[in-house]
């Protein structure tokens, strides 16, 4: 059972350049979304899903872009790499849509990215 | 705005201490509460989550308490074990079903 799935685990980028972080859960998740973790800071929530076709935007969402196009994926965007967009990227999942049936979010690994 | 406090930031205790970690939380409008557990380098993984209506859950020597009227949790570790060494979070769940975490408090318990 492989649970929540990242990738890469670890990326450096230059500034200006795009990437996508990959995220996939296998446990027919409805709920997924994107933390972001700096020092001293916690984690920020940037995007979330509540189904296929549904996102919306969390506390930190510029500069990033998702799409759910199937339940088990939900990849994100770094258009245009910044410096303030070094951080540690944490996807998570949930089986219910949230609010009052919200069960336990499941976390991925994480993937380390460094804009330099 | 909701925020998220815990108290304290880091704490050092001898094993088998009785522990305490507490979280506060500015808005009571909400779904559920989460203690989650991060080992160094690692993800989030949930210990304990306490629904809006309920005042306590239980697993093992983990014990978390809600008191939604007031803004606060608590977390107690019965026993505590150098393999419970790890950061401890706590997050909200708002009623814009979006999750609001706290800084977290850095648990070290030496043997």
């Amino acid at each position: 059972n492989a649970g929540v799935t990242q990738t890469p685990k670890f990326q450096v980028l230059k500034t200006g350049q795009s990437m996508t972080l990959q995220c996939a859960q296998d446990m027919n998740h409805e709920y997924m979304s994107w933390y972001r973790q700096d020092p001293g800071m916690g984690l920020r929530l940037i995007h979330y899903s509540v189904g296929a076709g549904i996102t919306d935007q969390g506390e930190v969402p510029n500069g990033y872009n998702v799409s759910r196009s199937t339940t088990e994926d939900f990849p994100l965007r770094l258009l245009s790499a910044a410096p303030s967009q070094t951080s540690v990227y944490f996807c998570a999942s949930s089986y219910s849509p949230a609010g009052e049936l919200a069960g336990e979010l499941f976390f991925g690994e994480g993937s380390r990215l460094t804009v330099l | 705005k909701q925020e998220v406090t815990q108290i304290p930031a880091a704490l050092s205790v001898p094993e088998g201490e009785n522990l305490v970690l507490n979280c506060s939380f500015t808005d009571s409008a909400i779904y559920n509460l989460q203690w989650f557990r991060q080992d160094p380098g690692k993800g989030l993984t949930s210990l304990l989550l306490i629904q809006s209506s309920q005042r306590e859950q239980t697993s093992g020597r983990l014990n978390a308490s809600l008191d939604k009227s007031s803004g606060r949790s608590t977390l107690y570790i019965a026993a505590s074990q150098p393999g419970d060494s790890a950061t401890y979070l706590c997050a909200v769940l708002e009623y814009g079903n979006k999750l609001v975490f706290g800084a977290g408090t850095i648990l070290r318990v030496k043997s």
